[in-house]
């Protein structure tokens, strides 16, 4: 099946920084979609992208659909300390009876004071 | 809040019996999906339903089963459970005008 590659694995930050990760894949997506969750909760919605070259904020945080639609990347700007959590992308094919997501690996990020 | 609940949120369990987690919506959506999650692994999806009584396999389907009777309910099986299965399952519903993923608050399984 496909696979999303995600990077960095984790990040650990200070306040204030600006931070940007990424999503890779051999294969091209219709959708890519950004969550993040915290510590003993589902993951939450940030921000979703549906069409190549498309770029989308959602207050501090920006992503961008690649041009190739087998790419994404998130950049959160000056990071704070509620925004450490677990960072996955995630991609969906339209297969006919419902869209599969399937997600990246995840990032960890840290944020120190 | 998407309207997802989940039950039971933690269970213990021996291997070999079975095991039944249930997600409830209440916002009438078809789609709903079942998702494990795993260290270095991600979420990897288990089963999916689009409609009462239309379900199909995920990637990592073995050793589950589904069933959807009705709209706000869609049931997983562990027929006879495995320390393998230990793990922590999501609950989704697809928004039938975005197409995006909401998740439930997850449920975390122990098989010893």
């Amino acid at each position: 099946g496909q696979q999303l590659n995600q990077s960095p694995q984790s990040m650990f930050i200070q306040e204030g920084e600006d931070v940007s990760m990424n999503c890779t894949s051999s294969s091209i997506f219709n959708t890519w979609l950004w969550y993040k969750q915290d510590p003993g909760e589902g993951p939450v919605l940030l921000i979703a992208l549906y069409k190549a070259g498309e770029l989308t904020s959602n207050g501090r945080l920006t992503a961008q659909f690649g041009i190739t639609r087998k790419d994404s990347f998130l950049n959160i700007s000056a990071s704070i300390p509620s925004d450490v959590g677990i960072y996955f992308c995630a991609g969906t094919v339209n297969t006919g009876t419902a869209s599969k997501l399937t997600f990246g690996t995840g990032t960890r990020l840290q944020v120190t004071l | 809040d998407a309207g997802i609940t989940q039950s039971p949120r933690h269970k213990v369990t021996e291997t070999g019996t079975p095991v039944t987690l249930r997600c409830h919506q209440t916002e009438n959506h078809r789609y709903m999906y079942w998702y494990r999650q795993d260290p270095g692994h991600g979420l990897r999806l288990i089963h999916y339903s689009y409609g009462v009584k239309d379900t199909d396999k995920g990637e990592v389907s073995d050793g589950y089963s589904v069933s959807r009777s009705k709209t706000e309910d869609f049931l997983l099986t562990l027929e006879s459970a495995t320390s393998s299965q230990t793990s922590v399952y999501f609950c989704a519903i697809r928004s039938s005008g975005t197409g995006e993923l909401f998740f439930g608050e997850g449920s975390r399984l122990t098989v010893l």
